[in-house]
């Protein structure tokens, strides 16, 4: 069974660091491409962050380039997003995802229940 | 960047209707790479559809999507009350980036 479970959100101040993990089991973890989604409130599901099973590749969304970082560490089946200079408008429930497919990015067939980050003074 | 966006924003009917959710896309997209999500208060988006009209595993077949081009829809044939929801759909190609629709809100009438 496919399982994908986050941790590290917390409230924590603008200009503030928070790093995001997601431990994955169930599947193998380095032959699948992985994202971050988030959900903010009152708005619709913003992709957020992009990165190949490998771990060579990654992308972001304009939103967060320059101040996030995705990383993995297949050894530890384990998914990372470092979060940096963070804002009000970072507020949101963070979502791992797992791409349903062999490519870099596509449908997501996997989610995890999400971590609530909260920047705010 | 290819910007979906869904219609209607809400959509209010009875259980056993049938509710039709349509995504409209900026610029022509592979219905290869056009999927469907359910999102419910507190849980994980589920995925619904795949592939524009592939069922993904253990979704009922009440669920259907249909699409080409800029035009998608995703049809729910009778609705269980169980279906009530924010929908999504979401567009992606073969490398980063992808988008998602703004979201429909399926309530209750």
């Amino acid at each position: 069974e496919v399982q994908l479970l986050e941790s590290g959100g917390r409230l924590v101040q603008p200009g503030g660091s928070l790093r995001l993990s997601c431990a994955a089991s169930g599947f193998m973890f380095s032959s699948y491409a992985m994202s971050w989604v988030r959900l903010a409130p009152g708005k619709g599901l913003e992709w957020v962050s992009d990165i190949s099973g490998s771990g060579g590749s990654t992308y972001y969304a304009d939103s967060v380039r320059g101040r996030f970082t995705i990383s993995r560490d297949n050894s530890k089946s384990t998914l990372y997003l470092q979060m940096d200079s963070l804002r009000a408008e970072d507020t949101a429930v963070y979502y791992c995802a797992k791409v349903g497919s062999s490519a870099w990015i596509g449908h997501f067939d996997y989610w995890g229940q999400g971590t609530q980050v909260t920047v705010s003074s | 960047e290819i910007v979906l966006t869904q219609s209607p924003g809400t959509l209010s009917l009875s259980p056993g209707e049938r509710a039709t959710l349509s995504c409209r896309a900026s610029q022509s997209v592979s219905s290869s790479y056009v999927a469907w999500y359910q999102q419910k208060p507190g849980q994980a988006p589920r995925l619904l559809i795949y592939g524009a009209s592939s069922r993904a595993t253990g979704i009922p077949d009440r669920f259907s999507g249909t699409g080409f081009g800029t035009d998608f829809t995703l049809t729910i044939s009778r609705l269980d009350p169980e279906d009530f929801a924010v929908y999504y759909c979401q567009q992606h190609g073969t490398s980063p980036p992808c988008s998602f629709g703004q979201g429909t809100k399926l309530e209750i009438k």
